[in-house]
């Protein structure tokens, strides 16, 4: 069965670094997100991406946040500079469009920013 | 942000029916009730959705009142591998169909 492919599994990095999460979503998807999960708190939307344009976008996807879907398989999410707020589980999803709505979750890259 | 309401934790005993019920008193004519869950910290995965008609399909059962305020989700012979957080969520059939999560009910399947 497809499934949605994260990597790094886990990513540590110091504050201030710039770093990038690699998604591989399900092949012919056309809708593609970005959610994140803080230690022990609920799962957040941060960005939906459709078209090869950012769709919808939360509060939380500020100006150092960006999204990427540079070669057509691959779906990027790049934090310029990181802060410590940011260690979270970030979720990659996608979906294929028409009348399908169910997203297919990744298995998250674990982000700890020291 | 969420707009359901759902009990904080569950338990069920391995192969009975785990009911799962969420309170969506707010939701509009064209909103639909989707169920995701997440075991452990893996990525959620989605087990069913609907608009106001029940449905059943190789994971769970939904059961949406008639009036729509409110639905059950439904795992018919609950396993240990259930043991997860589930989410109800209530969203628009349209555009990107963004996922709110809530904080949903903790299902522990008791041995």
């Amino acid at each position: 069965e497809p499934e949605v492919t994260q990597t790094p599994s886990h990513q540590v990095t110091q504050m201030g670094q710039e770093v990038i999460l690699r998604c591989v979503p399900i092949s012919n998807h056309l809708y593609f997100y970005w959610y994140r999960q803080i230690l022990g708190q609920k799962v957040e939307f941060l960005v939906s991406f459709y078209n090869n344009e950012i769709s919808e976008k939360s509060e939380i996807f500020d100006d150092q946040f960006s999204v990427e879907r540079p070669d057509g398989s691959n779906f990027t999410l790049k934090i310029r500079s990181t802060k410590l707020e940011d260690s979270a589980m970030y979720f990659c999803a996608s979906r294929s469009g028409g009348i399908s709505y169910e997203q297919y979750f990744g298995p998250g890259t674990r982000l700890t920013v020291t | 942000d969420a707009k359901t309401t759902q009990p904080t934790s569950m338990d069920c005993a391995e192969g009975r029916a785990a009911n799962l019920p969420c309170n969506h008193s707010t939701i509009s004519g064209n909103e639909y009730v989707y169920w995701y869950r997440q075991i452990h910290s893996q990525g959620p995965q989605y087990i069913i959705h609907g608009l106001k008609n029940n449905e059943t399909n190789e994971m769970a059962s939904l059961i949406i009142t008639e009036d729509r305020k409110s639905s059950t989700l439904i795992l018919p012979h609950a396993t240990l591998r259930d043991t997860a957080v589930y989410y109800c969520i209530v969203s628009y059939q349209t555009g990107a169909n963004n996922l709110f999560f809530g904080t949903g009910t903790r299902l522990t399947v008791i041995p």
